[in-house]
């Protein structure tokens, strides 16, 4: 099976602060994503990256930025940390088309 | 209009209870229909698919796609607390070449032994 390792389970970060979240995959999957999940609104896409240096904006990519230098590592960047950015941070990686594996996530809190 | 809709509940039921879970969606473009099963505090996991209409088994899970309605389905037969999850259904499509996962925002079932 494919394991998506987040490096951070648990973050408390203050307001302006910039933010990393590191991800790592170990079987070679193409694709890569980030999502955010919140009470009542469910996983939403903020980007994806499909190859190398590669990226693509999701649904909501407003206020971050991400990093695919390997293949094997896609990072999320919060140049300047918001409360509004208080969330379950979700990586995940796939083949090209296949199903998404997802890691353990990421809980931020942005005071 | 959201592309997925889901009752986020919680659904309680008891031990041994056939449960239903259900997601209606708006695009008919949409092929490929996933179910995702999260426990508290770890990432989703895929639990199931089925391509297109029809019904599809796996021991005590049956998925079920209804395309003319725009309806998906999960049925749990003898559920147990280890069922006790939020379960995301997860219709895909595609959006100018790229494979786009939309997911609902997931139903919280409770199985009480």
């Amino acid at each position: 099976d494919v394991k998506v390792t987040q490096s951070s389970r648990y973050l408390v970060k203050r307001t302006g602060e910039k933010v990393f979240l590191e991800c790592v995959q170990d079987m070679d999957h193409e694709n890569m994503f980030w999502y955010r999940q919140d009470p009542g609104l469910g996983l939403r896409l903020i980007y994806f990256s499909y190859d190398v240096k590669m990226k693509e904006k999701g649904d909501i990519p407003e206020g971050y930025s991400v990093s695919r230098e390997k293949k094997e590592r896609f990072s999320l960047i919060l140049e300047s940390a918001s409360t509004n950015q208080t969330s379950m941070y979700l990586c995940a990686a796939s083949k090209l088309g296949g199903e998404l594996f997802f890691g353990e996530g990421s809980r931020l809190t942005v005071l | 209009q959201k592309e997925v809709e889901q009752d986020p509940g919680p659904l309680s039921v008891p031990e041994g209870a056939i449960v239903s879970l259900n997601c209606t969606y708006s695009n008919s473009a949409f092929q490929y229909f996933m179910w995702y099963r999260q426990y508290s505090r770890k990432g989703p996991e895929l639990l199931m698919y089925t391509y297109s209409s029809g019904n599809k088994e796996d021991g005590r899970f049956t998925a079920q796609v209804d395309k003319s309605s725009k309806y998906i389905s999960l049925f749990i037969r003898d559920s147990q607390p280890s069922d006790s999850a939020t379960y995301l259904c997860a219709p895909r499509g595609t959006t100018s070449g790229t494979y786009k996962y939309i997911f609902g925002t997931g139903t919280r079932l409770k199985v009480l032994a």
